[in-house]
């Protein structure tokens, strides 16, 4: 089963570090896909990219924030300087940007622990 | 800009006793909805889709979900649920016609069935 993979599933970090997650989506889709959930709410849209461009960037990604895609696989989020308040599940989803409703598949998420 | 409200937060129910999830979302565009499931410790599975066609939607284990527009409702219904239905389920809607087709996730309803 070649489904959305992501990498390290528990981060645990002291506040000030820089931590980096991966995602590597079905191999096929070209969109991928950034979410943040925090305990007890649904998933927040970040950022996505289809192929290596990011398209898209939500308000909610501060400047600490960055993601890349660099050949249009995997991609790579990174936090500089961590705060308590990222504490959260950063979710990737990955699809094709042809056909209807363009459903979007997860993957199981990196816990993050800021302390 | 879309939003999904989910009425409730928390779902308890006996096994066999039938269960809706209740979906309401704002849209100034017309949308595509969703349902996902996430179950303890995994990631986000698409559970059922509406695009187009006939308002209502099945999945493969039993569940269904009936778009009604001018309600702006999505709500999911099982109409006798198991104890490996305990989860916690999320509505989510996309723009139909926009380019990126990020998700907008409602706060998510946990269901706990008790036997």
């Amino acid at each position: 089963d070649t489904g959305v993979s992501q990498n390290p599933r528990h981060k645990i970090t002291k506040r000030g570090q820089n931590v980096t997650f991966r995602c590597d989506p079905i191999s096929e889709h070209n969109r991928l896909y950034w979410y943040r959930q925090t305990l007890g709410q649904g998933p927040e849209f970040l950022t996505y990219f289809q192929n290596e461009a990011q398209l898209e960037k939500s308000r909610l990604l501060s400047d600490r924030f960055s993601a890349e895609r660099p050949k249009g696989s995997f991609s790579t989020l990174e936090i500089q300087r961590t705060e308590q308040g990222d504490s959260a599940m950063y979710l990737c989803a990955s699809s094709l940007s042809s056909g209807g409703g363009n459903f979007q598949f997860f993957g199981p998420g990196t816990r993050l622990t800021v302390l | 800009a879309q939003s999904v409200t989910q009425l409730d937060s928390q779902v308890p129910v006996f096994e066999e006793a039938p269960v809706e999830l209740r979906c309401n979302y704002s849209s100034s565009v017309s949308v595509y909805l969703f349902w996902y499931v996430q179950y303890p410790n995994q990631g986000l599975q698409l559970l059922l889709k509406y695009l187009s066609g006939s308002t209502l939607v099945e999945s493969i284990n039993g569940f269904e979900a009936e778009f009604n527009k001018s309600q702006t409702s999505f709500h999911l219904r099982k109409p006798s649920v198991h104890i490996s239905d305990t989860a916690e389920y999320f509505c989510a809607v996309t723009r139909n016609k926009a380019a990126g087709n990020k998700l907008t996730f409602g706060g998510g309803t946990r269901v706990l069935v008790k036997p």
